[in-house]
C-alpha cells in the first residue's frame, strides 16, 4: 500500500531564510508526487508536482520540490520565505496501479510552517 | 478560485441525524473525491467516483455513502451521526489523467452535538 510521511509537525523559519518541507513516500510503482497547500478555513491548493523528468520540480509562488529516488523523498523548498508562506503544507502520493480511473491519493499528516518577522 | 463548489459550507445537527453534503466539480472533471479532515486524523480520503462509477474506497464507514449523478455532481452521505463526525469534509475533483492534480472545495465543516 502507498503511503505519505511528513516527519515534522511543524517547520519554523525566520523570514528571508530558506525554507524545507520535508516528505518521504512509499509505492510499488512509479511515484506521482503532489506538493498542496491550506490557508485557514480554505480548501486545499495544488502547489507543484513530480511525474517523472527532472528531479527538481518548480511550483507556484516560488516554490520547487527536489526528488530522490534513492532516498525515496520529495521534499519542498523556497530560497527565501516569506511570511504569507505560513500555511499547512501536504504530501501526496497518486496511486496509479489499478486502471479505468481508479487513482487512490493518499495524503500526509501536513506540516504547519510558521515563517517568523 | 478552485472551480469546486461545496455546500453547505457549514452545518449544525444534533447526533443521530442524516445529512446531505454537495459537490459540483470543476467544469470537463470526470473524477470527484471526498476527504475527511479532523484534527487528530489529518486528511483521510473517503471515496472517489469516475463518470458516475465508484472507483476507489478509502476509510468510509459504513454509515457513510456517496454517488456521483449523471451530471458529475456528487453527494455524500452521512447518517447516524455520532459526534466522532465532526470535520471539515472536502469535495475535490481531478480530470483524471497521471497528471491532473485535484482541485478542492472549501469544504463543508459538519458539527454534530
Amino acid at each position: 500500500a502507498q503511503s505519505v510521511a511528513q516527519p515534522e509537525d511543524q517547520v519554523n523559519v525566520a523570514e528571508g531564510n530558506p525554507l524545507t518541507v520535508k516528505c518521504t513516500y512509499s509505492v510499488s510503482g512509479n511515484p506521482y508526487l503532489f506538493w498542496y497547500v491550506q490557508y485557514p478555513n480554505r480548501g486545499l491548493q495544488f502547489l507543484l508536482k513530480y511525474i517523472t523528468g527532472d528531479n527538481l520540480v518548480k511550483g507556484s509562488y516560488g516554490f520547487e520540490a527536489e526528488f530522490n529516488k534513492s532516498q525515496t523523498s520529495f521534499h519542498l523548498k523556497k530560497p527565501s520565505a516569506l511570511v504569507s508562506d505560513s500555511a499547512l503544507y501536504f504530501c501526496a502520493v497518486r496511486d496509479m496501479t489499478g486502471s479505468g480511473g481508479y487513482q487512490k491519493v493518499t495524503f500526509g499528516i501536513g506540516t504547519k510552517l510558521q515563517v517568523i518577522p | 478560485d478552485s472551480g469546486v463548489t461545496q455546500t453547505p459550507k457549514h452545518l449544525i445537527t444534533a447526533t443521530g441525524q442524516r445529512v446531505t453534503l454537495r459537490c459540483s466539480p470543476r467544469s470537463g472533471d470526470l473524477s470527484v473525491y471526498w476527504y475527511q479532515q479532523s484534527l487528530d486524523q489529518g486528511l483521510q480520503f473517503l471515496i472517489q467516483y469516475y463518470n458516475g462509477e465508484e472507483r476507489a474506497k478509502g476509510n468510509i464507514l459504513e454509515r457513510f455513502s456517496a454517488q456521483q449523478f449523471p451530471d458529475l455532481h456528487s453527494e455524500l452521505n452521512l447518517s447516524s451521526l455520532e459526534l466522532g463526525d465532526s470535520a471539515l469534509y472536502f469535495c475535490a475533483s481531478s480530470g483524471g489523467g497521471v497528471n491532473s492534480p485535484l482541485h478542492f472545495g472549501n469544504g463543508t465543516r459538519l458539527t454534530v452535538t
